[in-house]
């Protein structure tokens, strides 16, 4: 059973600092994506990562993947209020369509 | 381009009754999925068609899930009897399985939120 991990789930930061946050998962998976969830909101596509060394990005955040590690990281520079939600990964599991979220990462940036 | 649509956005219902919801995906996705986020957690999926017939519905309760999608458009989720433990956000999304290059990029709906009481 494909299991996906998040860390950290709980994230403060200061804005204009720079931070990271980790999704591991437990089997082979050549598709990983991360999604933003605003309060009372829908899920918001962000990144769509198919391949090895992905990188992508958009804004302020970056995301990476390493099939190898199984891990994929959400990078994010120069934090701003703005960038305040929940941030989820999910991975594509052996049948088309098929996705497995991880927990959720609330990050708050504060001034 | 029209989003997934849901309805209602909200609902309350005393444990027991039955409810239902219903998601209109994006026109010309063949592929639809019924998701249930409980507050704090992640998105897990219930079900996914692909047009009208059923792909995984390994994670549905059957015993009081069930999910319909007759012309292979529109879908109806159905739970009944309704526990305190189904207060959830129930959302809907869909593909468009010819897009491989972008991974089978899934498109959510603003979902719908329960409370059972």
């Amino acid at each position: 059973e494909l299991k996906v991990e998040q860390n950290p789930l709980f994230l403060s930061m200061q804005e204009g600092k720079n931070y990271t946050i980790y999704c591991n998962y437990s089997t082979t998976s050549d598709r990983l994506y991360w999604y933003r969830q605003d309060p009372g909101k829908s899920l918001e596509s962000l990144f769509v990562l198919l391949s090895n060394g992905a990188v992508k990005q958009e804004g302020r955040l970056m995301a990476s993947l390493d099939t190898k590690a199984r891990l994929s990281t959400l990078h994010i520079t120069a934090a701003v209020h703005d960038l305040s939600a929940t941030y989820f990964c999910a991975v594509g599991g052996t049948s088309y369509g098929k996705l497995t979220f991880g927990q959720g990462t609330i990050l708050t940036v504060h001034p | 381009e029209a989003g997934v649509a849901q309805s209602p956005r909200y609902k309350i219902i005393e444990k027991r009754q039955s409810v239902a919801f219903w998601c209109n995906p994006i026109s010309g996705h063949a592929t639809l999925y019924w998701y249930q986020q409980i507050l704090g957690q992640g998105p897990k999926l219930l079900i996914q068609f692909q047009n009208n017939g059923v792909v995984d519905d390994s994670q549905l309760p059957k015993d009081r899930f069930s999910a319909e999608r007759l012309k292979g458009v529109d879908s109806t989720l159905k739970i009944q009897p309704a526990k305190l433990e189904d207060s959830a956000v129930y959302l809907c999304a869909s593909s468009n399985p010819q897009t491989k290059l972008r991974g089978y990029e899934q498109y959510f709906g603003p979902g719908t939120r329960l409370t059972v009481t």
